[in-house]
């Protein structure tokens, strides 16, 4: 399958500082990204959608101006978690959508990114 | 999810015993996707979905989507402690836009 990589896989940073995780589609080209949230022993919730040359829709709930979110390639889509508190500290991680090709649809999740906000 | 319910929540099986797993949404499934997590890492992905009453099969794990486009089934045949993990369905539910809801997993324990 197609490969998709998250870095940092773990970070540890300060209430009140960013964190800046990113999204890299390593073999494809993808114009959609998805970032999602993961809490311990819960399963995943979509954030926001990230679109390559434009502004990413984000879901009901969820701060934009908090997660700010850059999809400046077609291989990258950031997050940037904002002023980072410690209800923020949670499993991130982001899928990448193959588009063409036989497998067209077929979506690919990087390793996540695990935020402790102390 | 609630629009999304996985069954069982968790399972313990002996090596070599068959098992499935369910997925049933509320909704019509534009596409559905199976993957193996395991706790605290990404998620691998085993099978995509998307026509009624198709199925796919890769080494011994069959998923299968109903006619309805309502519900799948994850079957693995002849168990193996590498099969051990978190499967999650998730769901598209949206008109085939990729944003996925997810079940709440089903913890899969292989007893050697």
């Amino acid at each position: 399958g197609a490969v998709v990589s998250q870095h940092p896989s773990w970070v540890i940073c300060k209430s009140g500082t960013s964190v800046k995780i990113e999204c890299r589609s390593l073999d494809f080209q993808a114009t959609t990204m998805f970032w999602y949230r993961q809490f311990p022993k819960q399963s995943l919730m979509l954030m926001a959608t990230s679109n390559e040359g434009s502004k990413a829709t984000y879901e009901q709930g969820v701060e934009k101006d908090k997660f700010l979110i850059n999809h400046a390639s077609l291989t990258l889509s950031t997050l940037t978690v904002t002023s980072a508190h410690p209800e923020d500290s949670s499993f991130y991680i982001c899928s990448a959508r193959l588009a063409g090709g036989r497998n067209t649809g077929e979506l690919f999740f990087g390793e996540g990114s695990r935020l402790t906000v102390l | 999810s609630q629009e999304l319910e996985q069954s069982p929540q968790s399972l313990i099986v002996q090596e070599g015993k068959n098992l499935t797993i369910n997925c049933t949404s509320s909704k019509t499934l534009y596409g559905l996707y199976w993957y193996k997590q395991k706790y605290g890492e990404g998620l691998i992905f085993l099978m995509m979905l998307q026509k009624g009453g198709e199925e796919k099969s890769h080494e011994k794990i069959t998923a299968k989507l109903d006619e309805k486009k309502q519900q799948s089934s994850l079957h693995i045949t002849a168990s193996q402690p590498s099969h051990a993990g978190i499967y999650l369905c998730g769901a598209d539910i949206s008109g085939n836009t990729g944003k996925l809801i997810f079940g709440q997993g089903t913890t899969l324990q292989v007893k050697p």
